[in-house]
């Protein structure tokens, strides 16, 4: 079975600074995907970016980059100078390559203050 | 532009009655999920599906049944509704493969039960 652990509760940064977000995963599998979502605060869940496990170099996506260190099972999010619309919870997820179901993890929440 | 929608958005069900929850998507996807969101927990797979006609058990089915009687459509019935089903509950559809790997999330209904 996957898991997907995010050990920090909440973060607060302020404005225009780089945050790093972390989550370390555990899966059998040789084959998976790594996905950080964002969800605002009136619920909304959106996708921000993917890495591939079979890919070296870290997927970066407008001021959102990731920090893949597969001998430690760990996908880290990095979101360089932040803005107050930033504050949201983030949620780490993984799946298989093989399958269908995404796990998440309990998701960090990130304030941002000017 | 991906499109999920719920329906109801917010529902107050009694202990023992039936709830319906509706998800209808415009992206033509043929995997669809229903996820519920707790304090704590993050995200957790109630069911999903392949395709018009099937349903798959996730993570925490117990107490939940689904119905997928269409392409678009997904529905996440509760028979006999209890307490502990009080909850923000998602739908999401996705496909895997090309350059869609991400799932799209709905709105969200907010069920209490009393």
């Amino acid at each position: 079975a996957q898991k997907v652990t995010q050990t920090q509760t909440s973060i607060s940064v302020v404005e225009k600074t780089t945050v790093t977000m972390d989550c370390v995963y555990e899966t059998r599998d040789s084959s998976y995907f790594l996905f950080w979502y964002k969800q605002t605060a009136s619920g909304e869940i959106v996708f921000l970016i993917r890495q591939d496990s079979y890919k070296k170099e870290n997927a970066t996506v407008g001021h959102y980059s990731l920090n893949f260190q597969k001998p430690k099972s760990s996908i880290g999010l990095i979101i360089t100078a932040t803005q107050i619309e930033d504050s949201a919870v983030y949620f780490c997820a993984m799946r298989s390559n093989m399958g269908y179901k995404l796990t998440f993890g309990t998701g960090t929440s990130l304030l941002v203050d000017p | 532009e991906a499109a999920v929608t719920q329906s109801p958005r917010n529902k107050v069900a009694v202990t023992g009655g039936k709830v319906t929850l509706s998800c209808n998507q415009t992206n033509n996807h043929n995997n669809m999920y229903w996820y519920r969101q707790d304090t704590g927990h993050g995200l957790r797979l109630i069911h999903y599906s392949y395709g018009a006609g099937s349903t798959e058990k996730g993570d925490i089915p117990d107490g939940y049944k689904a119905s997928r009687p269409s392409q678009e459509n997904f529905s996440l019935i509760l028979e006999l509704a209890t307490p502990s089903q009080t909850s923000v509950y998602f739908c999401a559809s996705g496909d895997w493969g090309g350059s869609s790997y991400e799932q799209y999330f709905g709105p969200g209904t907010r069920l209490t039960v009393l």
